[in-house]
């Protein structure tokens, strides 16, 4: 069965230090992995998802699939990065979401 | 264009009470899908819906029913309301089934809270 891991509930940075938010993966076949954000009193959002590659409000996120990891990260985090963060596995219709990683950055 | 739209925002039932959460999109979306989300385990999949009149299970079916006679709603009914159903439910919507990459939008959410 589809799995996703994120080993960090709580995670806390200053202001312009670089961070890394982890989220490892347990799936068969060839996965598509996505990162949502949700903003205090916002709705939940998506970020960036892995078959675009793409570089969102300066997160980026590499699939390793030798290690099963889709780790965010970010090289100066700023205090609007502030929120919860979930890493999240299609497979055909059914999505799965890790269990969040609430980010904290202080100035 | 409003989204996704849910109502109500907030519910208190008594156990053993029914009733429906309400979710709508005006973006023509074929594809429907209801979360709970509950502190420590992030949002757990409840049913899903490609297109009108076609539904199917997620992870955390039981205790819901959905229905989907029209492409713009997607009902979530709770026939006999338990404890364990106390939670935040999402509505989310995207452009197809078949196209996973497509970008979910959800709704505000609903908080349920189940005495």
């Amino acid at each position: 069965a589809q799995r996703v891991t994120q080993p960090e509930k709580l995670l806390s940075v200053f202001k312009g230090a670089p961070v890394e938010l982890k989220c490892n993966y347990s799936y068969s076949g060839s996965p598509e992995l996505f990162w949502y954000v949700q903003y205090s009193r916002q709705r939940l959002q998506l970020l960036l998802r892995h078959i675009s590659r793409e570089s969102i409000k300066g997160f980026t996120a590499d699939l390793n699939k030798g290690e099963t990891s889709f780790h965010l990260k970010k090289p100066f985090a700023q205090e609007e990065d502030s929120a919860m963060y979930y890493c999240a596995l299609m497979n055909n219709n059914d999505m799965r979401f890790g269990a969040g990683t609430r980010l904290t950055v202080k100035p | 264009n409003a989204g996704v739209t849910q109502t109500p925002k907030f519910q208190v039932l008594k156990t053993g009470q029914s009733m429906t959460l309400q979710c709508a999109q005006d973006m023509n979306h074929e594809y429907m899908s209801w979360y709970r989300q509950d502190p420590g385990m992030g949002l757990r999949l409840i049913h899903y819906s490609v297109g009108a009149g076609i539904t199917d299970q997620g992870e955390v079916p039981n205790g819901y029913n959905v229905s989907r006679s029209t492409t713009e709603d997607f009902p979530l009914r709770l026939l006999s309301a338990a404890p364990s159903q106390t939670s935040v439910y999402f509505c989310a919507s995207r452009l197809s089934g078949s196209r996973s990459y497509n970008e979910q939008f959800f709704g505000p959410g609903t908080r349920l809270t189940v005495l």
